[in-house]
């Protein structure tokens, strides 16, 4: 059990809206990612967060934006939501350093109408 | 700019016979690859990774470089396996993900 928990796991937005989203990452893991993986693709790197500073970003607009509170939890939020933002988004987890595993939460679902 | 490609959407296998999912993969300095598996209503899990060179679940990946691919296979493939599987490439701090392969394993 990877111990990565998101939330909420699904939600209905309007285009326009803001939404965010929540973390806890697994015990002991400082550095956490986050993923938007579009229906039939893989998951694309939005950004990542370690000692609560962005230290990597995606191709993703200003608009996607994060936090990393001290205990490494974080959030994901975007602003101005569009159609195409519907997606599942996954949250990462992991400690920093080379060849450290990865860790996956279930995700959470947005759909934008 | 790194890239995971993985040619094949859906692939359907009887119960028994072998399964091979492909992958490639684009990158200018060494690679670090990994196997990423999502069964029916469950996260994101990692299967395996190229430098531990282990066998899980009866699956083992070889990264070749000079055809720079790291082809997924398990010689008797399980109804268990029917998954969505996906090829990633770790770059520093971030994965880059192929579009992932939908594997089915019919009795």
């Amino acid at each position: 059990e990877t111990g990565v928990t998101q939330s909420p796991t699904h939600l209905i937005k309007t285009r326009g809206q803001q939404v965010t989203l929540r973390c806890s990452s697994q015990s002991g893991h400082n550095t956490v990612s986050w993923y938007q993986q579009a229906l039939g693709q893989g998951p694309q790197f939005i950004f990542q967060y370690y000692r609560e500073e962005e230290n990597g970003r995606g191709n993703f607009p200003p608009r996607f934006s994060g936090l990393q509170f001290p205990n490494y939890s974080s959030e994901l939020n975007v602003n101005a939501l569009e159609l195409d933002d519907s997606a599942l988004y996954l949250c990462a987890s992991s400690f920093s350093g080379a060849g450290n595993t990865i860790y996956f939460g279930e995700g959470s679902w947005l759909t934008v109408v | 700019a790194q890239r995971v490609t993985q040619p094949e959407k859906l692939l359907s296998v009887f119960k028994g016979a072998p399964v091979e999912l492909k992958c490639n993969y684009s990158y200018s300095g060494s690679p670090e690859l990994f196997w990423y598996v999502q069964y029916s209503r469950q996260r994101l899990q990692l299967l395996l990774r190229h430098i531990s060179r282990e066998s899980i679940k009866g699956f083992t990946a070889d990264l070749n470089k000079g055809e720079t691919s790291f082809h997924l296979k398990k010689p008797f493939a399980q109804e268990e396996d029917s998954a969505m599987y996906y090829c990633a490439l770790r770059d520093d701090y971030k994965l880059s993900f192929g579009a992932g392969t939908t594997v089915t394993v019919r009795a």
